[in-house]
């Protein structure tokens, strides 16, 4: 496609509900990250796949956080049984690079999901 | 700890101002250094750096980092009211990007 896109764009969710937001990267890009931005705050690092490789999931806040990518495209991130510190806006960027071959991480962004819990 | 600082956090200037906005880093694997602009969407690109003193330049906009004082700053000249954003620095460190949390831009007629 021509961009990163991500779905649902807004979600609002009760206090305990599971959610699952999806991207879309880039076609053909290899790498994919999802970032958490509060508001007013920089986005911060969640989890990184190479393919369908989840090489670094550091940033997950909690064990309520759940990524996947099965065929090294579409991307999704599961939330369980949210909480209200959950509310932020989540955005997803891929590139095409694999990042540890030295070469610089261009990272392309979709438009986020803001998600709201109750 | 990795951190990224920006400054000013706002800055509210008239069109046709030049403006410096600010990045300082402190990382253990520095690879590179990227300025995104965020409207009320999605982050768009903007400059990757990764050597010192080297700038780049997009029409009114430039960038340029030095290495040795770890920082770098973006340069809008001749702002007009669509420059107004949120400008975001970030430090490439491998597999990750680390953010700052951005200056908010806000150009005036």
């Amino acid at each position: 496609g021509a961009g990163v896109s991500q779905s649902p764009r807004y979600k609002v969710a009760k206090r305990g509900q599971d959610v699952a937001l999806r991207c879309d990267p880039i076609s053909g890009h290899v790498s994919l990250f999802w970032y958490q931005q509060a508001l007013g705050q920089g986005p911060e690092f969640l989890t990184y796949f190479q393919n369908e490789a989840q090489l670094d999931k550091s940033g997950l806040p909690s064990d309520r956080f759940f990524a996947e990518r099965p065929e090294g495209s579409v991307s999704t991130l599961k939330i369980q049984r949210t909480q209200q510190e959950d509310s932020a806006v989540y955005l997803c960027a891929s590139s095409s690079t694999y990042t540890l071959a030295g070469v610089g991480n261009e990272q392309y962004f979709g438009p986020g999901t803001r998600l709201t819990v109750t | 700890e990795d951190k990224v600082v920006q400054s000013p956090l706002s800055l509210v200037v008239h069109e046709g101002d030049t403006v410096t906005l600010n990045c300082s880093y402190e990382v253990t694997n520095f690879r590179s250094l990227l300025w995104y602009k965020q409207e009320k969407k999605a982050p768009t690109f903007l400059f990757m750096l990764t050597s010192s003193g080297i700038e780049k330049k997009s029409g009114r906009l430039s960038s340029i980092l030095d290495k040795k004082e770890l920082s770098s700053i973006l340069n809008i000249t001749a702002t007009q009211t669509g420059d107004s954003a949120i400008y975001l620095c970030a430090v490439d460190i491998t597999d990750k990007l680390i953010f700052g949390t951005g200056t908010r831009l806000q150009v005036f007629p």
